[in-house]
């Protein structure tokens, strides 16, 4: 099975609503994690990422902590915009953990 | 900086014929991954270049694929009697490796990608 998982999407917020996209991931040792985002007729780009235990990745408002007891990497953003609409992907990597992505969540805000 | 760049960015093709895409990195990238996405996944590592050398290809890529690099700048992916299955869309990222784990923690540059489809 997938070594990342995403929680499902759409996700449909309002403006200035509190966002949490869950990420858990399986691996016996210590890989890196990141999150992507991806806005309509965009490449992917790299949102934040996080290379050990607790450390909490950061950029544009998102939040995400690398959980390693609780092997999570939830992403968080305390009041989303409209133009934070876009699909987002954990994804994990590094050492001998080859580039592995979730399926993606949609995220869909309303004015 | 002007990016990755991909070509083309569309390729309609029949079932059985070859095609080949072609992905340039950011100039002074030394290495080079190539991705499959289908609709409603995630991107599914396919095969990762660093320099010229091509390290790793997925246990999941058919035969059929094959990619270079090979004076370590611009990369190929070709795939010979393409199936419908295929049907997807092809991406490349480039990053700076500067560590000597096998995967590092770089980060990864996307170019807009390939949309294949297969009749």
């Amino acid at each position: 099975g997938n070594s990342v998982t995403q929680m499902e999407g759409p996700v449909t917020l309002s403006e200035e609503a509190f966002l949490t996209i869950n990420c858990t991931y399986t691996a016996t040792g210590y890989p890196s994690l990141f999150w992507y985002v991806q806005y309509p007729g965009e490449g992917l780009q790299l949102l934040l990422k996080a290379t050990k235990a607790d450390d909490k990745g950061s950029n544009k408002g998102f939040e995400a902590t690398y959980r390693k007891e609780t092997t999570s990497f939830h992403l968080e953003k305390g009041s989303v915009q409209v133009s934070d609409s876009a699909v987002y992907f954990c994804a994990r990597s590094g050492g001998s953990y080859i580039p592995t992505f979730g399926r993606g969540t949609s995220l869909i805000v309303h004015p | 900086d002007t990016g990755v760049s991909q070509d083309p960015r569309h390729k309609i093709t029949k079932r059985g014929q070859n095609v080949t895409f072609r992905c340039d990195p950011i100039s002074e990238h030394n290495r080079l991954y190539w991705y499959r996405q289908t609709l409603g996944q995630g991107p599914e590592f396919l095969t990762y270049f660093q320099n010229e050398a091509q390290l790793e290809k997925s246990r999941l890529l058919s035969d059929r694929f094959s990619a270079e690099r090979p004076k370590g700048s611009f990369s190929t992916l070709e795939i010979q009697r393409t199936e419908q299955g295929d049907s997807a869309m092809y991406l490349c990222a480039s990053s700076l490796g500067r560590g000597a784990n096998f995967f590092d923690t770089d980060t990864q540059y996307f170019g807009p990608g390939t949309r294949l489809t297969v009749l």
